[in-house]
């Protein structure tokens, strides 16, 4: 079973609210990311990291930020959501040893 | 950035029929992940592949990479319909050793497995 976890898990909120979603792994793993899935759709990349302090943008363009002040949390921000935000946001991280990827449960959010 | 080719986009089988899934890139790939999941729900790793000519199973499933790392297969012998779902390919956009860095994942493909 994977420890890797986020919050929340469903989340409708009006345009322009701020918002961020949490994901903390506790496998101690240095590379996670992001993903943006819409329904029945393909994953895009938004963000990733290769540990603390480092950042990069995926391929899709996104209007969210990161930042991973410690290994485990690697949360992502919405300053001004929109309703073009609404999808699922997929958190994961790599176990380097064995190359496994680790999925969260997802969150997905509905922008009023 | 990595572009990984998935065919067929969508398959329906009747149950106990074998069925292969490919996943093609331009580009070597360092690092190819085979993932299923359910409508609405995470992903559920199936297997991971590195070297060419690699060939992995597990249970009725079996994915293999090809010897230029150009192209990874993903057969399910005698499906149920348990194996339905969305089979996703990702791979790694560079050479990183262990791990990866920007893990991108192609289009999907929808199997639907009629009982």
């Amino acid at each position: 079973e994977a420890d890797i976890y986020q919050t929340p898990r469903y989340l409708v909120i009006g345009t322009g609210k701020k918002i961020t979603l949490e994901c903390s792994q506790t496998m101690g793993h240095d590379k996670m990311y992001w993903y943006q899935q819409d329904p029945g759709m393909e994953l895009h990349l938004i963000h990733y990291s290769y540990g603390v302090n480092s950042t990069e943008k995926g391929d899709l363009s996104s209007e969210s930020t990161v930042s991973r002040i410690r290994t485990e949390h690697f949360p992502l921000t919405l300053e001004s959501a929109r309703p073009s935000h609404t999808s699922q946001y997929l958190c994961a991280s790599i176990d380097r040893g064995t190359g496994e990827l680790f999925f969260g449960e997802g969150s997905r959010l509905t922008v009023l | 950035s990595q572009e990984l080719e998935q065919s067929p986009q969508s398959l329906i089988v009747q149950e106990g029929k074998n069925l292969t899934i490919n996943c093609t890139s331009s580009k070597t790939l360092y690092g190819l992940y085979w993932y299923k999941q359910k409508y609405g729900e995470g992903l559920i790793f199936l297997m991971m592949l590195q070297k060419g000519g690699e060939e992995k199973s597990h249970e009725k499933i079996t994915a293999k990479l090809d010897e230029k790392k150009q192209q990874s297969s993903l057969h399910i012998t005698a499906s149920q319909p348990s194996h339905a779902g969305i089979y996703l390919c990702g791979a790694d956009s560079a050479y990183s050793g262990a791990g990866s860095y920007q893990l991108t994942f192609g289009k999907g493909t929808k199997l639907s497995v009629i009982p």
